[in-house]
């Protein structure tokens, strides 16, 4: 594909459920970056992987968390037990060096009832 | 916790007019990036600025890193309703991540 894509691009969740959020990067980038972003607010930093490894995860807001990134290629983030706050736009970036430009996915809209 | 503040937060003007908009941070940063985001889009480069002192212009844009390195403007002149959008600073310091700012909201009415 041209550029990031992510889905689902809506996903509604009640509280206490999983979800898992899909990001494919553009082909041949390595570095991939995941931002939770609050509505008009600038997007935070959650996570960042070089290939398959997970090199800063600071950015994580709890251990109901996680993000992977197997093959060095498509990543997911899971969140666990979802909770209202959770409700946000996570959008996942990729580069094709860890200080090229990051290019941006259309985010997922994250609702949690 | 945000480390660039960017002011104003909500900007709604006519088309035809000028605007700044401006960021600023207690922090030096090796870099500062503008981004614009439409809605249901994620942001989208328009800018790098990596000396301090550096004016750059894209068309009706002009953009300036200061001094210091630790604040930035972003100046619209003659604002189309296609210039709507949310406006964002970002910085790049010791690691690779993206430290955002905290957003400006352009409203350009016909």
């Amino acid at each position: 594909g041209a550029g990031v894509s992510q889905s689902p691009r809506y996903k509604v969740a009640k509280r206490g459920q999983d979800v898992a959020l899909r990001c494919d990067p553009i082909s041949g980038h390595v570095s991939l970056f995941w931002y939770q972003q609050a509505l008009g607010q600038g997007p935070e930093f959650l996570t960042y992987f070089q290939n398959e490894a997970q090199l800063d995860k600071s950015g994580l807001p709890s251990d109901r968390f996680f993000a992977e990134r197997p093959e060095g290629s498509v990543s997911t983030l899971k969140i666990q037990r979802t909770q209202q706050e959770d409700s946000a736009v996570y959008l996942c970036a990729s580069s094709f060096g860890p200080r090229e430009t990051q290019y941006f996915g259309p985010g997922t809209r994250l609702l949690v009832l | 916790t945000q480390l660039l503040e960017q002011s104003p937060q909500f900007l709604s003007i006519q088309e035809g007019e000028n605007l700044t908009v401006y960021c600023n941070s207690s922090s030096v940063f090796s870099s500062l990036q503008w981004y614009r985001q439409e809605p249901g889009e994620g942001p989208v480069l328009l800018v790098t600025v990596v000396t301090g002192g550096e004016v750059k212009k894209l068309k009706r844009l002009t953009f300036q890193f200061g001094d210091a390195r630790k604040d930035s403007s972003l100046h619209i002149t003659a604002a189309q309703p296609g210039d709507t959008g949310l406006y964002l600073c970002a910085g790049k310091g010791a690691t690779n991540k993206l430290i955002f700012g905290t957003g400006t909201l352009l409203a350009v009415q016909p």
